[in-house]
């Protein structure tokens, strides 16, 4: 069964470092999203991605952000200068078009220390 | 803006017990609301979801009935299995303005046998 693969699976940065989380969404979506989930707080919506683009954004993602799709398999989250409140657990996610079922990784946990 | 509450967890039963996992929701439209289950080490899994006032999903024996009047999801079932122990995420997305999801705290069951 197709599915949605992240590395790494949990990643230690230091402050102020540049990380990047990788995805491999399934293989004949289109549509493209990160969330993220701090320690004991909700599943956050971060920013979608379609046809090359950003097609959706939340307020959290912000200059330190960024999302390429830099082949035909690979979507990636980068964070500039890590900050401490960027800890969390993240999780890519594809569907099909834009209003079918989200599938979703098994996350990265990120901590920065 | 649009929000999903759950009951505060975590929640332990013991295999065979009912369960209900309450969640209700606000959101300035007609959203579909969805069930998302997340086993240890794996990914958010769609596990059920409601597009429409009065739909009731179903899926593994898990049931939830979209209640506009009451603005709730709360997820039902009958006799649970200490396979069923996992984080259970309510969520939202409002089909005119994009595809993000918005999701509840998540709620920890255990089921001891």
């Amino acid at each position: 069964e197709p599915e949605v693969t992240q590395t790494p699976s949990h990643q230690v940065t230091q402050m102020g470092q540049e990380v990047i989380l990788r995805c491999v969404p399934i293989s004949n979506h289109l549509y493209f999203y990160w969330y993220r989930q701090i320690l004991g707080q909700k599943v956050e919506f971060l920013v979608s991605f379609y046809n090359n683009e950003i097609s959706e954004k939340s307020e959290i993602f912000d200059d330190q952000f960024s999302v390429e799709r830099p082949d035909g398999s690979n979507f990636t989250l980068k964070i500039r200068s890590t900050k401490l409140e960027d800890s969390a657990m993240y999780f890519c996610a594809s569907s099909q078009h834009k209003n079918t079922e989200a599938f979703f990784g098994q996350g990265t946990r990120l901590t920065v220390v | 803006g649009n929000s999903v509450t759950q009951m505060e967890g975590p929640v332990t039963l013991s295999e065979e017990a009912f369960l209900t996992i309450n969640c209700t929701y606000t959101a300035t439209g007609y959203p579909s609301l969805f069930w998302y289950v997340q086993y240890p080490g794996e990914g958010l899994q769609l596990l059920l979801k409601a597009t429409k006032a009065d739909d009731k999903g179903s899926n593994k024996g898990f049931e939830a009935t979209y209640r506009k009047e009451t603005t709730s999801f709360h997820l039902e079932k009958g006799s649970v299995q200490v396979s069923d122990s996992a984080v259970y995420f309510c969520a939202l997305r409002e089909e005119t303005s994009g595809s993000r999801l918005t999701f509840g705290e998540g709620t920890q069951l255990t089921v001891n046998p």
